[in-house]
């Protein structure tokens, strides 16, 4: 079953520090999301990624976040300045335009 | 009214129990609806996409009541192995899809 692979699978980064999350979507899936869930909350919406753009973003994906598909394999999360509350897990999911989001396995950002 | 919204729980049920949960959503999740399974500090794992016409997996069956805006998951004859979170899922027109909180189920031999 074809899987959306997420590195690394744990970072800890102190705060103020650039992370780049990594994510290789399923290969012939169009659309991309990143999710983030904070220990003991729920699964939260931060960006969706079509054509090369991003086409939607929430209220929590401010100047501090970007996303990039570099090399058309990769998509990336970048955050630039990472906050103590940026700790939390976060989650790449694609989809090939139907139903059924596949997600990644995640990573586990803790930020110190 | 919170865009989907789910009990937390737990729900505690011995094995072979039927356990039921329910999840209403606003017009801002109304385009497809979900169930995910998660499990501690793990990825959401679809479990099954929920139709209007009601639809069955094995001891799963999911119900979508558009009519009063909730949607339903049944889990007859529990198994151990059905602990875990089960978040309830919709899209949006844009296409994302919203989480309700997850409700929490502990199946107890």
């Amino acid at each position: 079953e074809p899987e959306v692979t997420q590195t690394p699978s744990h970072q800890v980064t102190q705060m103020g520090q650039e992370v780049i999350l990594r994510c290789v979507p399923i290969s012939n899936h169009l659309y991309f999301y990143w999710y983030r869930q904070i220990l003991g909350q729920k699964v939260e919406f931060l960006v969706s990624f079509y054509n090369n753009e991003i086409s939607e973003k929430s209220e929590i994906f401010d100047d501090q976040f970007s996303v990039e598909r570099p090399d058309g394999s990769n998509f990336t999360l970048k955050i630039r300045s990472t906050k103590l509350e940026d700790s939390a897990m976060y989650f790449c999911a694609s989809i090939d335009g139907k139903y059924g989001y596949t997600f990644g396995s995640g990573t586990r950002l803790t930020v110190v | 009214r919170k865009e989907v919204e789910q009990d937390p729980g737990p729900f505690n049920v011995p094995e072979g129990a039927t356990v039921a949960f329910n999840c209403t959503y606003s017009n801002s999740a109304s385009q497809s609806f979900f169930w995910y399974r998660q499990d501690c500090r793990k990825e959401p794992k679809l479990l099954m996409s929920v139709y209007s016409s009601g639809n069955e997996d094995g001891r799963f069956t999911a119900q979508l009541n558009r009519a009063s805006q909730y949607i339903s998951l049944l889990i007859r004859d529990s198994k151990l192995s059905d602990s875990a979170t089960y978040l309830c899922g919709g899209s949006s027109n844009t296409g994302k899809l919203i989480f309700g909180q997850g409700t929490t189920l502990q199946v107890k031999p």
